[in-house]
């Protein structure tokens, strides 16, 4: 079965500094990976996705993610952290042994940025 | 273009009582999701529509939910006899439906449910 996990639940940083949200999975076959972003009382937006190619996919509002295979990671990236960066992201996995349509999500990291 | 729209956005009951939510995805994607998610957890995925093919319902959590999708396009998530650990936040979310395992899935901004 496919799953995803977050290891922290909250990662605290300065702003103007470079952050890392970490996200590790268990698939079996071709990962397809995804991060969204929730801010406070609204949904989830999507930031990026890695289907193939590149290890490195650059997504919205300047974060990037780092596929590795070896390490069965995916860890969310930003050189210079905002406050406005401030919020609950979500690291997902597609569930391909339904048919592609199934998301698994992992449980959330809440990043605080702090001024 | 309008994205995903959910109604009500909050919605409070009364332990027992029956409840109906309403998802209208993006017009064109054929592809329907309904998560759920708990205070301090993750989304728990539900039920998802493709098109005319049976939906996928091995997310709900007990008979008391059912869904159903009308003309391909409209969705409403209905709980029966609500109870307290219903008490989320209800998440839908559409997508084009052409690649199921690479599609984006874009969110509506949920509605908010409280079981008294």
């Amino acid at each position: 079965a496919q799953s995803v996990a977050q290891p922290e639940d909250q990662v605290n940083v300065a702003e103007g500094n470079p952050l890392t949200v970490k996200c590790t999975y268990s698939v079996s076959g071709n990962p397809y990976l995804f991060w969204y972003v929730q801010y406070p009382n609204r949904g989830l937006q999507f930031l990026l996705k890695y289907i193939t190619g590149d290890n490195l996919v650059k997504g919205s509002y300047g974060f990037e993610a780092e596929f590795n295979k070896s390490q069965t990671s995916f860890h969310l990236k930003k050189p210079s952290a905002l406050v406005s960066d401030s919020a609950l992201y979500f690291c997902a996995v597609r569930d391909i042994g339904t048919g592609g349509f199934k998301t698994i999500f992992g449980a959330g990291t809440r990043l605080f940025v702090k001024a | 273009g309008a994205g995903v729209s959910q109604s009500p956005s909050n919605k409070v009951t009364e332990k027992g009582k029956d409840v109906e939510l309403r998802c209208d995805p993006i017009s064109g994607h054929t592809a329907l999701y309904w998560y759920r998610q708990s205070l301090g957890q993750g989304l728990e995925f539900l039920i998802y529509f493709q098109g005319n093919s049976a939906p996928d319902k091995s997310g709900l959590p007990s008979d008391r939910f059912s869904a159903e999708r009308t003309g391909g396009s409209v969705s409403t998530l209905t709980i029966q006899r609500t109870q307290q650990e219903d008490s989320a936040v209800y998440l839908c979310a559409s997508s084009w439906g052409t690649r199921a395992s690479t599609d984006t899935q874009y969110f509506g901004p949920g509605t908010r449910l409280t079981v008294l």
